[in-house]
């Protein structure tokens, strides 16, 4: 039972494009999101977070949206550079519960030059 | 540097063989947690331990034991009883609780095992 789910292995775009990363939830529990990014042979880094409380974060280029009642979430990069080729991944956790992260299979992006 | 340290980077089993995975925190963290990857899959949840001398088991612990004896340490033995453990194993740690809720996980750069 997959309750975080990342429909899109993978994405292409193009170097200064917009690139959007989406991330669907099954449990109503869950209020506290996270986005990691991930390259080959190292362990993932922490990107950026959101709240249930609200229903965007924004860091830079990066811009997570929170929609509770689609349990849906995305990653907005803008623009689009190279470097940002990796694995993201989305992450959640019951706040009200254990520290324990529940994360997704991951979306390889890959920016074109 | 403040960091997690996962060492060794690459580590080879032979059947039957346990084997000792090291993972060492200087963040002052409270929270520590050993997650595996395997190809196209997300990173799942072995162990995790919110304070010293106390962990629990997460969604796959079957053939893995873990100690801690110290806040900044927490290792993860891969014993012969886990039949499938060629993965990538990544270790991470938090901050708990009071003003510093909802603190992200920050992780090691992991170990690859392998079979021999």
């Amino acid at each position: 039972d997959q309750q975080v789910k990342q429909n899109s292995p993978s994405l292409s775009v193009q170097e200064g494009r917009i690139s959007i990363l989406n991330c669907d939830y099954t449990n109503s529990m869950f209020d506290y999101f996270l986005w990691y990014k991930k390259y080959p042979a190292e362990g993932p880094t922490f990107l950026i977070s959101i709240s249930s409380i609200k229903d965007k974060n924004e860091d830079g280029r990066f811009t997570v949206f929170l929609n509770k009642s689609a349990k849906h979430l995305s990653l907005h990069i803008v623009p689009s550079q190279p470097g940002d080729s990796a694995v993201y991944f989305c992450a959640a956790k019951n706040e009200g519960g254990s520290e324990k992260l529940v994360f997704g299979k991951g979306t390889k992006l890959t920016v074109n030059p | 540097d403040g960091g997690i340290t996962q060492s060794p980077k690459y580590l080879f089993r032979k059947e039957g063989q346990n084997v000792t995975l090291s993972c060492e925190q200087n963040l002052n963290h409270d929270a520590m947690y050993w997650y595996r990857q395997d190809p196209g899959q997300g990173l799942r949840l072995i162990y995790y331990s919110q304070i010293v001398n106390d962990f629990q088991k997460g969604d796959i612990a079957e053939g893995y034991s873990v100690s801690r004896e110290k806040k900044e340490s927490f290792p993860l033995t891969v014993t012969s009883a886990q039949k499938n453990p060629t993965a990538f194993y990544l270790c991470a740690s938090s901050s708990l609780g009071g003003r510093r809720r909802n603190q992200p996980q920050h992780f090691g750069d992991g170990t690859r095992l392998s079979i021999l």
